[in-house]
């Protein structure tokens, strides 16, 4: 067990919809990373989250965004779903600075149909 | 900017068999490298890291040197099981960018009996 936590573990749901993703990060860590992770682009770097504010962007669409609350948790928000959205998503914290590792969350399957 | 590169897959070893997966990076300065493991249905798990060059990291088998003068950190077991078949991804982190976390496409292993 990481210490990190995601829920739902599993979430279908239709075209057009809106989902949220929540994130609790390990006790203790400030940064908050949230990747997709799909069969055909592999691991991608989606967004980070400092001590509540975004740190880095990555391959992350106008239809998602992400937020992280003053007490670290963090959601992920995703709009007008479609079919190719259908990913695993994970979330990882870590303590910022330093040669520190990422722990990872188990992850959020989002199927869209 | 900073890069992982890992050789593909998928691989494919007997039980006992030697293992290497190559991986080389691309960064300006001293980043940390790591070696991430992930099993079938789950996210991903620190398999060992190195946070400057000639250290070895090792854990569970494998092991991982920081070679800077040929930017590499190559994963090597000397006898891999049937367990051991999972993705494996090589990762970096430099402070020189933020601390930002850049991933390996993974690679996967099948260890057959």
């Amino acid at each position: 067990d990481s210490g990190v936590t995601q829920t739902p573990k599993h979430l279908i749901t239709a075209t057009g919809q809106r989902v949220t993703l929540r994130c609790s990060p390990r006790s203790g860590d400030l940064s908050v990373y949230w990747y997709q992770q799909s069969l055909d682009q592999g691991l991608q770097f989606l967004i980070q989250y400092y001590n509540g504010e975004e740190r880095a962007k990555g391959n992350i669409l106008e239809r998602f965004s992400a937020q992280q609350f003053p007490d670290l948790h963090s959601e992920l928000n995703l709009s007008s779903l479609e079919l190719g959205d259908s990913a695993l998503y994970f979330c990882a914290s870590s303590v910022s600075g330093g040669p520190y590792e990422q722990y990872f969350g188990p992850g959020t399957r989002l199927t869209v149909t | 900017g900073d890069s992982v590169t890992q050789m593909e897959g998928p691989v494919t070893l007997s039980e006992e068999a030697f293992l290497t997966i190559n991986c080389t990076y691309t960064a300006t300065g001293y980043p940390s490298l790591f070696w991430y493991v992930q099993y079938p249905g789950e996210g991903l798990q620190l398999l060992l890291k190195a946070t400057k060059a000639d250290d070895k990291g090792s854990n569970k088998g494998f092991e991982a040197t920081y070679r800077k003068e040929t930017t590499s950190f190559h994963l090597e077991k000397g006898s891999v099981q049937v367990s051991d078949s999972a993705v494996y991804f090589c990762a970096l982190k430099n402070p020189n960018t933020g601390n930002q976390f850049y991933f390996g496409t993974g690679t996967s292993l099948t260890v057959i009996p």
